[in-house]
């Protein structure tokens, strides 16, 4: 299994672009999610998914879109960058049921510049 | 609302020496608590985590946290430091969100070096 991968790596956007942070994992997880990380703030939830079709806003989702056709996808929308977003984003799924208690599996991270 | 405190941004030890690295959480429900690694450049690694049951719970490369419900804490620690052991950690807690499924709330991080 390849776990949860995300592209771009890098990425560096000018202010007013728009970009898809893609995420996908081979896990059959239901739930998926995406945090940014930010020096002295840890990680702070964006968006999450309990399954296809179904998502939901986080602590901080302004500026931000999901969307979940697939089990298997779940891209992060930024449809016109503003320099507060440069970050580092993550995205991370589990399975769903009491019995996980909620231990995420994370990808590597996108690291998103906005000049 | 649910929050995870940790005391220092930047701790700093002795390679072989103790590592501690503090976390206290508040909730009102009873939480799930979990620290994980994160490597330079790398994404986030479980190191342990607290369900229910043994309050002191081992995890990998050696860490170990105990659960103290009185003190609302999950201390990290590990007898003897290796620099290999240099990462940034995080707590984190899992508890009920906007009544649907649970969801991580993270501690700011603790940068964590090791020295020779």
């Amino acid at each position: 299994n390849a776990g949860v991968t995300q592209t771009p790596k890098f990425q560096v956007l000018k202010t007013g672009q728009s970009m898809t942070l893609q995420c996908a994992q081979d896990m059959n997880h239901e739930y998926m999610s995406w945090y940014r990380q930010d020096p002295g703030m840890g990680l702070r939830l964006i968006h999450y998914s309990v399954g296809a079709g179904i998502t939901d806003q986080g602590e901080v989702p302004n500026g931000y879109n999901v969307s979940r056709s697939t089990t298997e996808d779940f891209p992060l929308r930024l449809l016109s960058a503003a320099p507060s977003q440069t970050s580092v984003y993550f995205c991370a799924s589990r399975p769903t049921g009491q019995v996980t208690y909620n231990e995420q599996f994370f990808g590597p991270g996108t690291r998103l510049t906005v000049l | 609302a649910q929050s995870v405190t940790q005391l220092g941004s930047h701790v700093s030890v002795s390679e072989g020496a103790l590592v501690l690295l503090r976390c206290n959480y508040s909730s009102s429900v009873p939480p799930y608590l979990f620290w994980y690694v994160q490597y330079p450049n790398q994404g986030l690694q479980l190191l342990l985590k607290y369900t229910t049951g043994a309050t002191l719970v081992k995890g990998i490369n050696g860490f170990e946290a105990e659960f103290k419900k009185s003190e609302t804490s999950f201390h990290l620690t590990k007898p003897s430091a290796h620099m290999s052991d240099a990462a940034e950690y995080f707590c984190a807690v899992s508890v009920p969100f906007s009544g649907s499924a649970r969801q991580l709330t993270f501690g700011s991080g603790t940068q964590l070096t090791v020295l020779p």
